[in-house]
């Protein structure tokens, strides 16, 4: 099936520990992004990646580090995680900068520290 | 920041009905997006609507823009259970850096 998926679904990580979250899209999409969903906050930029090669910063990005690693696959890392970074973690791509089409997104991992 | 607003927060309705949503933001934009988000699942992209277009329909969905008040509208006609979700607005800004700016999304409760 086409589209955005994102590994793991679930996660329980202990404060000070790293994970890596991972996306991949199967689409030929240029632009992919991570963003974080808190309740009442709504969805939260943290990095997007334009293009194979390049990363830029979103509103939320500290904490965070990402990479860009073909034009597949963007990756997410915790370094030292915090009971602040318990969220759903949503990847999504899109054809272009918006894409006539809209984003499509993965269904998420949902992350609990503590 | 938020760049939209969804209104109301949460809005439940009788199957059959029409439901109304509405998105206003605070800066100019390119486009205006609208995504439907079902419990526990990622969102999926259900209309487009570009800053020199006032009015697009797809299926049972409505959307109009009104760039003088910053403000959209989603309109679900003849709604069904299955249209019980959550559905947010998210803005293409004007000269903004790359990325979708989601609103905090309307509650949509359809009664059977």
């Amino acid at each position: 099936n086409a589209g955005v998926t994102q590994t793991p679904k679930f996660q329980v990580l202990k404060t000070g520990q790293s994970m890596t979250l991972q996306c991949a899209q199967d689409m030929n999409h240029n632009s992919m992004y991570w963003y974080r969903q808190d309740p009442g906050m709504g969805l939260r930029l943290i990095y997007y990646s334009a293009s194979e090669g390049t990363t830029d910063k979103g509103e939320v990005p500290n904490g965070y580090n990402v990479s860009r690693l073909n034009k597949r696959e963007f990756s997410l890392r915790l370094e030292s995680a915090a009971p602040s970074q318990t969220s759903v973690y949503f990847c999504a791509s899109s054809e272009g900068r918006t894409g006539i089409y809209g984003y499509t997104f993965g269904s998420g991992t949902r992350l609990t520290v503590v | 920041s938020q760049q939209g607003e969804e209104d109301p927060q949460a809005l439940s309705i009788q199957e059959g009905e029409n439901a109304t949503m509405n998105c206003s933001y605070k800066t100019s934009i390119n486009n205006l997006q609208w995504y439907r988000q079902n419990s526990g699942r990622g969102l999926v992209h259900l209309i487009l609507i570009r800053s020199n277009e006032r009015e697009k329909h797809s299926g049972r969905l409505r959307v109009t823009l009104d760039t003088s008040k910053k403000s959209s509208s989603l309109l679900i006609t003849a709604s069904r259970a299955a249209d019980t979700a959550s559905y947010f607005c998210a803005t293409d800004v004007k000269g903004g850096a790359d990325g979708l700016t989601f609103g905090k999304g309307t509650h949509l409760i359809i009664q059977p």
